[in-house]
């Protein structure tokens, strides 16, 4: 049963903590991004991968990072440096085509919330 | 620059026709996706289109202009369950990377 997961449902953090997000999705995909979603706004890019052991920053990368060591799986950390990171967090992956096989597809999310 | 726009809400009542604009401008522009979410769920996958025209899938069609920068999502028959933000995400050349509008909430009504 192919797909992406990710885990926690829900993740509190506290003042100054890191916390890590889990993403894995076992549909051979070889990109995988992190999106962050918050109300009223369009989903935002923090980073992607198209490749094992590579990564770029999207468009809000400040206070995040990721590593890609498995194709598998792409972890995202929210650091203490991000301010707000109170937010619906959702993973996708991608196969490597083009036009209709760019298509991303997502996992059930995760939400993040301060305390 | 890079900018989606869709209205943010729309009312429609069950068993109707409702459409959902999108105009977009990127930097080169490779397809045009929409998503379907549910509140408190993942975003999945209804259609794409990068040629000009109508793509129809059952209940659902998206049609695309290029030359206007416009697409729209035409959902027929509509039903309770169709309640849900309509995502409207443009590719532009290069690498996976899609640009998303910020969803148009519909609410179907009895």
């Amino acid at each position: 049963d192919g797909g992406i997961t990710q885990s926690p449902k829900y993740l509190f953090r506290k003042e100054g903590q890191n916390v890590t997000l889990s993403c894995e999705q076992n549909l051979n995909h070889d990109a995988m991004y992190w999106y962050r979603q918050d109300p009223g706004q369009g989903l935002r890019l923090i980073y992607y991968s198209q490749i094992v052991n590579d990564f770029q920053k999207g468009d809000i990368a400040e206070g995040y990072s990721v590593s890609r060591e498995k194709k598998e799986s792409f972890p995202l950390t929210v650091t203490s440096a991000q301010k707000n990171p109170t937010a619906f967090y959702l993973c996708a992956s991608s196969p490597a085509g083009t036009g209709l096989g760019e298509t991303q597809y997502f996992g059930p999310g995760t939400r993040l919330l301060v305390l | 620059g890079q900018n989606i726009d869709q209205p943010t809400e729309m009312t429609a009542t069950e068993g109707a026709i409702v459409q959902i604009n999108c105009t977009y401008q990127t930097s080169g522009f490779n397809g045009l996706f929409w998503y379907q979410q549910h509140a408190g769920e993942a975003p999945t996958f209804l259609s794409y289109n990068v040629l000009d025209g109508l793509e129809e899938k059952g209940r659902f069609s998206s049609f695309l202009s290029r030359s206007k920068g416009y697409s729209y999502l035409l959902l027929k028959e509509l039903q309770m369950k169709d309640s849900a933000s309509y995502l409207c995400a443009a590719k532009s050349t290069g690498f996976q990377k899609l640009v998303f509008g910020t969803g148009t909430r519909l609410l179907v009504s009895p």
